[in-house]
């Protein structure tokens, strides 16, 4: 059965540090990955897609992939109070085409 | 560009009712795809069209049904309703078959009393 964890949270860290949250996967046939964060009440929203090994950047924020581990993560620098949210982890899977998600991280930054 | 749509946004139903929810991917988009969003359990996959066709189905009963029309919107129902349906219903829209980036909808409230 394919799986998609992730830690539940809350994951709280001062007004710029960095966050890192991590996602591990259970099949080694998938081939995409998203970080999508999602307010409360709202739906999810893409922060960022990675399809290869290594360190994808975008602002401030960073997806990190390695397929031989199963593991996908991602770093906010930076962090302000408006990045509290749930980030959630999803993985698409051959060509199954639908996304399979993890249960998503809550991040809480305090000002 | 417009985003996703859907419509409508909170839907209130008594049990044994249908509901039919509504959405309209990106222009360009070909790929519709439907999450159910219930309280605690986390965004699971219902349904994928592309080109009108249903390519894939999640882990879900027959009463949960749709079709995607020429216009590539697309069109969710759900027969028999039971309180457990009660969910945040999300469409997501990409602009090719298989792994491509998938965008949301606001999503659609269905409440079942």
């Amino acid at each position: 059965q394919k799986e998609v964890e992730q830690n539940s949270g809350p994951l709280s860290v001062p007004e710029g540090a960095i966050a890192s949250l991590n996602c591990t996967y259970s099949d080694r046939g998938s081939q995409s990955f998203f970080w999508y964060r999602q307010y409360s009440g709202k739906s999810p929203e893409l922060i960022m897609s990675i399809y290869s090994n290594g360190d994808k950047e975008d602002g401030r924020f960073t997806a990190q992939l390695n397929k031989a581990s199963q593991y996908v993560s991602l770093l906010i620098r930076d962090s302000q109070p408006s990045d509290s949210a749930t980030y959630l982890c999803a993985v698409i899977w051959g060509s199954q085409g639908n996304l399979i998600f993890g249960k998503g991280t809550k991040l809480s930054v305090k000002p | 560009e417009a985003g996703v749509t859907q419509s409508p946004t909170h839907l209130i139903k008594t049990r044994g009712q249908q509901a039919t929810l509504r959405c309209s991917p990106i222009s360009g988009h070909t790929s519709v795809y439907w999450y159910q969003q219930a309280l605690g359990l986390g965004l699971q996959f219902l349904l994928w069209y592309d080109e009108g066709e249903e390519r894939n189905r999640g882990n879900f009963p027959p009463r949960f049904s749709g079709r995607q029309f020429p216009n590539y919107s697309s069109e969710l129902n759900v027969n028999a309703l039971e309180l457990e349906d009660s969910a945040l219903y999300l469409c997501a829209s990409s602009d090719k078959t298989g792994a491509d980036t998938q965008y949301f909808g606001p999503g659609t409230r269905l409440t079942v009393l």
